[in-house]
């Protein structure tokens, strides 16, 4: 049961132009939402992240937004630069058992931004 | 600088052994993850622990084995019961889900 979905599992842009990056999900009680980038060979670092009481989150080129009624999140990146290309996690997190947040990974998308 | 610190990068196993992965931080946090990726697959979680001397299984346990008996460490162990050890193991800390996890730049598993 895949909670957390990244439909697609690659994506190529310009460089210079918007990419936007989709992740949709299952659960309600979902109450953060992260994206995590990652380079092969190494682990994720976190790139922004979202409440559920929030629908827009920016930092810098990077933006996240968050359509709760669609379950539906997208991260936007403007512009685009080489530097960008790598897998990135969508990620959801609840609150478990004992004060916990179980978070959940999608299957990540792959982005090539071309010079 | 504070970070995590996985070793080794690589390891290979035979098949019926036991093998330890290491997973260090110093940036004083709680928490702490270990992670299993797959080709095609997102991130799973094998075990986590809130605090020392408590840890909890995850999604994935069965085969796997930790400890954690100081805050800044928490080794994995791939037992010979985890009939499909080859993969890419993560390991993570984290203040708060919020701020997002530190990952430490993991190990890649290799059963020969």
């Amino acid at each position: 049961d895949q909670q957390v979905k990244q439909n697609s599992p690659s994506l190529s842009v310009q460089e210079g132009r918007i990419s936007i990056l989709n992740c949709d999900y299952t659960n309600s009680m979902f109450d953060y939402f992260l994206w995590y980038k990652k380079y092969p060979a190494e682990g994720p670092t976190f790139l922004i992240s979202i409440s559920s009481i929030k629908d827009k989150n920016e930092d810098g080129r990077f933006t996240v937004f968050l359509n709760k009624s669609a379950k539906h999140l997208s991260l936007h990146i403007v512009p685009s630069q080489p530097g960008d290309s790598a897998v990135y996690f969508c990620a959801a997190s609840t609150s478990h058992s004992g004060g916990y947040q179980k978070v959940t990974f999608g299957t990540g998308t792959k982005l090539q931004v071309i010079p | 600088d504070g970070g995590i610190t996985q070793s080794p990068k690589y390891l290979f196993r035979k098949e019926g052994q036991n093998v330890t992965l290491s997973c260090e931080q110093n940036l004083n946090h709680d928490a702490m993850y270990w992670y299993r990726q797959d080709p095609g697959q997102g991130l799973r979680l094998i075990y986590y622990s809130q605090i020392v001397n408590d840890f909890q299984k995850g999604d994935i346990a069965e085969g796997y084995s930790v400890s954690r008996e100081k805050k800044e460490s928490f080794p994995l162990t791939v037992t010979s019961a985890q009939k499909n050890p080859t993969a890419f193991y993560l390991c993570a800390s984290s203040l708060s889900v919020l701020y997002g996890y530190t990952f430490g730049s993991g190990t890649r598993l290799t059963v020969v």
